[in-house]
């Protein structure tokens, strides 16, 4: 599976827009790319997944361009509540069997007052 | 609301006793999954099962085993703790078998003396 890099750690404020950027350089033509969330002290979220160009939900943009070796999430105007920790993977679809999902380091956000 | 629950949130136990961490999911999924995560090692997936009475090893079974009765409840047993399996131990489920989207648990912090 394509390894994943992401900034270690990001400072926003609130109502501000956040953009987090993960590079997969090798990813393949069936992996997708997941995001997940995670709070202290609570198992991680899933997020939002995407293949290609954007997809939006009601939490946050997953922006990924054509060559698909990044991504963006965006979560619009920040909240303290967003401080967590965001996780980037990449996902092989239609395998038939069980993904091994790779949790790295991740991102922590924090957003100030 | 989906909903992963785990019976404790905080567990102390004594290195050699036999430990149970039990798992309830109200989705109806077949798969589910223990993982532990420990500070700078990420997520490490234990164990999964695609149906009751069936599971696989994950990347870390050794002094784990499991048992799945019911389709809705993953039970994850530590046959002699240790103080190396002091940690954070997640359950997970999901619809699919590729797992793309997991719903996690709140944890369970298990600490061995």
């Amino acid at each position: 599976l394509a390894k994943t890099t992401q900034p270690i750690s990001m400072d926003s404020y609130e109502g501000q827009e956040v953009n987090i950027t993960c590079s997969h350089n090798n990813i393949a033509t069936n992996d997708y790319i997941t995001w997940y969330q995670q709070f202290p002290s609570q198992g991680p979220r899933f997020i939002i997944q995407g293949y290609k160009t954007k997809v939006t939900n009601e939490v946050a943009s997953l922006f990924i361009p054509a060559d698909r070796k990044s991504s963006t999430l965006s979560l619009p105007r920040v909240s303290l509540s967003d401080t967590a920790v965001y996780y980037c993977l990449v996902v092989r679809g239609g395998s038939g069997g069980y993904n091994k999902l790779i949790f790295g380091a991740g991102t922590r956000l924090a957003v100030h007052p | 609301d989906v909903k992963v629950t785990q019976s404790s949130r905080y567990l102390v136990k004594r290195t050699g006793e036999k430990v149970f961490l039990e798992c309830v999911q109200d989705m109806d999924h077949e798969n589910m999954f223990w993982y532990r995560q420990d500070p700078g090692l990420g997520l490490r997936l234990i164990y999964f099962s695609y149906d009751v009475k069936m599971k696989e090893k994950g990347d870390i079974p050794e002094g784990y085993s499991v048992s799945r009765e019911k389709k809705e409840r993953f039970s994850l047993i530590l046959e002699s703790a240790s103080t190396n399996q002091t940690s954070m131990y997640l359950c997970a489920s999901s619809l699919e078998r590729e797992g793309y989207e997991q719903y996690f648990g709140p944890g369970t912090r298990l600490t061995v003396t």
